[in-house]
């Protein structure tokens, strides 16, 4: 079952900030927070994970918060291409007994507007 | 990502014929993966394999097999497909821990 709620939708104009939210208030010590999206329907596209400290890569920035219950996905400079279902997951940091299944719940759909 | 491919990428089939979707990897990944998406379900867990000759059933298993003789291929079989198995199926890998899971292209099944 999935772990975490997500707003259903949220739009965004190409250049700014774009700031999903995700709640997860029953994670556990040893779950890592993963976004994944998705675009149009091709195969889920990872784009960033964390455990307890903010991540930032070239794609995104995660802000997880000190009680670990939230974070918000932030994709700086919001493009046209940006406009996807975005996933937040959460998932244990070991094999455990999901041996590493990802649960998706039903996403926030970002669109990006010109 | 990560060099993983599905074959076909698309395919239309009959009620009664059996099926057969290959899912590719280059990475050596020992986990692999097969998913179903349907309006309104997400994802779904069909199959996984935690090594070769290793694999067991997720949430949506009936009517579906799975073989793993090699590390870096993946095969789901419709043994008899039902139009309720009209969907996409993605293939995922992982290389277990704290690395990524990766998915393919997707394949979209219709069957008629």
């Amino acid at each position: 079952d999935a772990k975490t709620t997500q707003p259903t939708s949220m739009d965004c104009a190409e250049g700014r900030a774009a700031n999903l939210p995700c709640n997860h208030s029953t994670i556990s010590g040893n779950e890592y927070v993963y976004w994944y999206r998705q675009i149009h329907s091709q195969g889920p596209q990872y784009i960033i994970h964390g455990l307890k400290n903010n991540e930032t890569n070239e794609m995104a920035s995660l802000i997880i918060t000190e009680d670990r219950k939230s974070s918000t996905l932030i994709l700086p400079h919001a493009t046209l291409r940006d406009t996807a279902v975005y996933y937040c997951i959460v998932r244990p940091s070991d094999r455990g007994s999901t041996l590493g299944r990802l649960y998706f719940g039903r996403g926030t759909q970002l669109t990006v507007w010109p | 990502d990560a060099g993983i491919t599905q074959s076909p990428r698309h395919k239309v089939t009959e009620t009664g014929t059996p099926v057969t979707l290959r899912c590719h990897q280059t990475e050596n990944h020992r986990y692999m993966y097969w998913y179903r998406q349907d309006p309104g379900h997400g994802l779904r867990l069909i199959h996984y394999s935690y090594g070769v000759k290793d694999t067991d059933k997720g949430e949506v298993s009936d009517g579906y097999s799975v073989s793993r003789s090699k590390t870096e291929d993946f095969l789901l079989t419709l043994e008899s497909a039902t139009s309720s198995q009209t969907s996409v199926y993605f293939c995922a890998s992982w290389a277990g821990k704290g690395e990524t899971q990766y998915f393919g292209p997707g394949t979209r099944l219709l069957v008629l």
